[in-house]
């Protein structure tokens, strides 16, 4: 099973909306609703963001949400705050004969 | 709390053998799925395998099939990963992962990450 697909970066001003997209195929995004966003700082575990497409874990600030449109998922940071600085990868479920498959993930800058 | 306490730094030839670990608290370890995802350098994230150590229910991704090994040790509470002939594409950091649903989509808690180097 093919990893997912994701831009290696992404950028925003302070205050702006940044989106970023999650590629995957009818195999994965486009047959299931299990898609989970994670966020990893430098030198930290990842944390988890949004599971089924775009359910927020407690204390996830509402600023991430997630959606999906056919086989891509996309994470969108509305108002980017300096510690959104991170990594982003998504997951999503591939079928029964996969644990799952991740993302390549997306280094976002906060400008 | 849930803590995910993993083993340290490991540096191995191929060939070599390594069986590292992860010692899970704050929950009933019986009953929730527990398992490894792994970073190499520059590359994504990438499931290994999971194991329901309440079931002794074992999977693991078809990259690694019939190379590592995952098991759970119920009285300690401590899941592992080893492998019996390391390989230099083993290199990677190794985190152990509390995953509670969504079919292994809803991973919430992670460990703080176990490097291994496999170098000649």
């Amino acid at each position: 099973q093919s990893a997912l697909t994701q831009p290696p970066s992404a950028s925003g001003s302070l205050g702006q909306s940044v989106t970023i997209s999650c590629s995957g195929s009818s195999s994965d995004i486009g047959a299931y609703d299990y898609v989970s966003w994670y966020q990893r700082h430098p030198g930290k575990a990842p944390k988890l963001l949004l599971f089924d497409v775009n359910t927020r874990p407690s204390g996830v600030p509402d600023r991430f949400s997630g959606s999906k449109s056919g086989n891509t998922a996309f994470l969108t940071v509305s108002g980017v705050q300096p510690e959104d600085e991170a990594d982003y990868f998504c997951n999503a479920y591939a079928g029964h004969k996969y644990v799952g498959v991740f993302g390549g993930g997306t280094k976002l800058t906060v400008l | 709390e849930v803590q995910l306490v993993q083993s340290g730094a490991e540096v191995r030839k191929p060939g070599e053998p390594l069986k590292i670990s992860c010692e899970a608290s704050g929950y009933t370890f019986t009953q929730f799925w527990i398992g490894w995802v792994r970073q190499v350098p520059g590359r994504g994230l990438e499931w290994v395998g999971v194991t329901y150590p309440g079931a002794s229910d074992t999977r693991y991704s078809p990259s690694v099939q019939g190379h590592v090994t995952i098991s759970a040790d119920t009285s300690t509470n401590t899941l592992y990963l080893q492998w019996s002939s390391l390989r230099a594409s083993d290199t990677a950091t190794y985190y152990c992962v509390r995953s509670t649903g969504r079919l292994f989509t809803k991973n919430d808690d992670w460990g703080p990450g176990s490097l291994v180097t496999v170098s000649s």
